[in-house]
């Protein structure tokens, strides 16, 4: 059974840091590219970033640009989130997704429950 | 970067009616398109990929169709279990996912 569990939501203050895991398990993790998905209390889905099966390819959404870093560490089925300079408009329920693919591309067939993230002060 | 919008944003219908959503992209964007469905305080669920696949154990009331920049969701007969909000998504090849911006579906 896949399962996809995010730790390390919390509430941090503006301009803070705060790094996101999402431990996987029940596929080949190296065989597939993984994404961060966010969504912001009663608001829509938003990609944040996705990462290729080798860590060679990696996109960003710009709201999230040069203040976000994805990695993935395959020997530990483990994906992360860097996320600095946060601001108030980071506060949502952080989903990790499987892509169905090696290369960062869509669909995404499981997500996880979701980490909350609080940027308040 | 590509622009993705939905309609209608919200919907109630009977019980059996047939529901169409309808999602639009702001250039062409081929098949890859994918619809969700996103139960209150659940995580998302895959519903149809490349447009017009349904993805295992979905049930077959659920369809899709469309390419370049119009495509259109369908349930062909309403449940109450669909209550959901359903989101479309494309992938452009330039490492750029963007979801539509949702349709909220009601039982009348």
């Amino acid at each position: 059974e896949v399962q996809l569990v995010e730790s390390g939501g919390g509430l941090v203050q503006p301009g803070r840091s705060l790094r996101l895991s999402c431990a996987a398990s029940g596929f080949t993790f190296d065989d597939y590219a993984m994404h961060w998905v966010r969504q912001a209390p009663g608001k829509g889905l938003e990609w944040v970033s996705g990462i290729s099966w080798n860590s060679g390819s990696i996109g960003y959404a710009d709201s999230v640009k040069g203040r976000f870093t994805i990695s993935r560490d395959n020997a530990k089925n483990s994906l992360y989130l860097q996320m600095n300079s946060l601001r108030a408009e980071d506060t949502a329920l952080y989903y990790c997704a499987k892509d169905t693919r090696a290369t960062v591309t869509t669909p995404f067939d499981y997500w996880g429950q979701g980490t909350l993230v609080t940027v308040s002060s | 970067d590509i622009q993705m919008t939905q309609s209608p944003s919200s919907l109630s219908a009977s019980v059996g009616d047939r529901v169409t959503i309808t999602c639009q992209a702001s250039q062409d964007i081929s098949n890859y398109l994918n619809w969700y469905q996103q139960k209150p305080g659940k995580a998302p669920k895959l519903l149809i990929y490349d447009a017009s696949n349904l993805e295992t154990g979905v049930p077959s009331r659920f369809s899709g169709s469309g390419s370049g920049t119009d495509f259109t969701f369908t349930i062909s007969s309403l449940q109450p279990e669909d209550i959901a909000t359903y989101y479309c998504q494309q992938y452009d090849n330039l490492l750029r996912i963007t979801f539509g911006p949702g349709t909220k579906v009601d039982i009348k």
